[in-house]
């Protein structure tokens, strides 16, 4: 019951653009992403509380639509260090913590 | 703020012995979650504790695995009678306040590998 990233996989050149989405079979009431880079831990990017929700940081916004239980991650004029495993994450049953199956994402020059 | 540290980083050991994993969340944050994560897959949740009081558990956390916090400080991990399966990296996160909204930071993890 893990919320579904797609895609699993993206390749970019910097400067390009990127969406990543999450989708949810449960209801969502919020939606957390973190960027993990090989080897280390994941990092927090954003978190988004309600539906329609749109937050943004430098060039990685992302939003969040209740009724089609999804949000995504947009990356915009991809650097280098965007390069990474990006997770979406939500509290589904009871309270656990799920995080999304993961999208990887690298940015070539 | 130190961040949340875990110890040891990496761990080697033969089926069938005890171990024991421990982390420190950054102070005063409430929340404390332990996680494990394989190669290409993401972070599963394991447990997660308030302050010292162990709110949820995963079915993955089966009756050789058991968490504390008490003192609702640090928090240990111990897996007894290790399995081959058991090779992950285990990572805890920590969150200020009383929901699951707050941003969760996390440790550097310790990778358990079973001989």
């Amino acid at each position: 019951q893990q919320p579904v990233q797609s895609p699993q996989a993206v390749i970019l050149r910097e400067g390009e653009d990127a969406v990543i989405n999450c989708s949810s079979s449960k209801a969502l009431y919020s939606v957390h992403w973190y960027r993990q880079k090989h080897g280390e831990a994941p990092v927090f990017l954003m978190i988004l509380l309600k539906g329609g929700e749109q937050k943004g940081h430098e060039k990685i916004s992302a939003s969040f639509n209740e009724k089609k239980q999804q949000s995504s991650l947009y990356l915009t004029a991809s650097q280098l260090s965007y390069s990474g495993t990006y997770f979406c994450g939500t509290v589904l049953t009871g309270n656990q913590f799920y995080f999304g199956t993961g999208t990887s994402l690298t940015v070539i020059p | 703020d130190t961040g949340v540290s875990q110890d040891p980083r990496h761990k080697i050991t033969k089926r069938g012995q005890n171990v024991t994993f421990r982390c420190d969340p950054i102070s005063e944050h409430n929340r404390l979650y332990w996680y494990r994560q394989t190669l290409g897959q993401g972070p599963e949740f394991l447990t997660y504790f308030q302050n010292e009081a162990q709110l949820e558990k995963s079915r993955l956390l089966s009756d050789r695995f058991s968490a504390e916090r008490p003192k609702g400080s640090f928090s240990t991990l111990e897996i007894q009678r290790t399995e081959q399966g058991d090779s992950a990296m285990y990572l805890c996160a920590s969150s200020l306040g009383m929901g699951s909204n707050q941003p969760q930071h996390f440790g550097d993890g310790t990778r358990l590998s079973i001989l």
